[in-house]
């Protein structure tokens, strides 16, 4: 069973640029998340999907960032215009039913998103 | 908010030693999710505690919850040089509800053959 996919794995861009990125959850997966390591500090949560639907986009820094699940299936994170503080390693996770605390999430293996 | 501070930051071991990895909530934990992360791949999922008390085992790993639910160990016996990566305790700070985690910001560990 293939698990959680990002693409790409690594993004350089220039600061005011676009980049999109993308996760492929595993099949069946209901819940989809997005998180978010900037240098030195921790892991942080940015949002979470059920379906397509946002159920909780707390922790969206701010509007640069735009969150879409198409159909419920593979989920983009743009980002529009990036700044250098935006760079870090953008996790995705997904899990199987919504409200099931017993069932774990399954990462992938990041993008690392360097502006310059 | 919720704060997971895990101790030590870091850690470097001789091949063979045991080690133990710390993790301390702020609040009382509802979920404990233990997660290990090498350079450029992703978090792997190794525990989840839950109950006040519970201790689980994979391998040579073993994950302890505190009766309180406010302190994990991680605790790896005999350790191997496949061992070494990142460490992080992550606890669901929604209550239950959803799989929303705070993490920890992360054990380093070096493992010396």
């Amino acid at each position: 069973e293939a698990g959680v996919t990002q693409f790409p794995s690594h993004s350089v861009i220039e600061k005011g640029q676009t980049v999109t990125l993308r996760c492929d959850p595993i099949s069946g997966h209901d819940n989809l998340y997005w998180y978010r390591r900037v240098m030195g500090k921790e892991i942080k949560f940015l949002l979470h999907f059920v379906k397509e639907s946002k159920q909780d986009e707390s922790g969206m820094p701010n509007n640069r960032f735009l969150a879409e699940r198409t159909g419920g299936t593979y989920s983009t994170l743009k980002v529009q215009p990036a700044e250098l503080e935006d760079s870090g390693v953008y996790f995705c996770a997904s899990s199987q039913d919504w409200g099931r605390v017993d069932t774990e999430a399954f990462f992938g293996q990041g993008t690392r998103l360097t502006v310059v | 908010s919720q704060e997971l501070e895990q101790s030590p930051q870091s850690l470097i071991v001789q091949e063979g030693k045991n080690l133990t990895i710390n993790c301390t909530s702020s609040k009382t934990l509802y979920g404990l999710y233990w997660y290990k992360q090498k350079y450029g791949e992703g978090l792997i999922f190794l525990m989840m505690l839950q109950k006040g008390g519970e201790e689980k085992s994979h391998e040579k790993i073993t994950a302890k919850l505190d009766e309180k639910k406010q302190q994990s160990s991680l605790h790896i016996t005999a350790s191997q040089p496949s061992h070494a990566g990142i460490y992080l305790c992550g606890a669901d700070s929604s209550g239950g509800s959803n799989y929303k985690l705070t993490f920890g910001k992360g054990t380093l560990l070096t493992v010396n053959p």
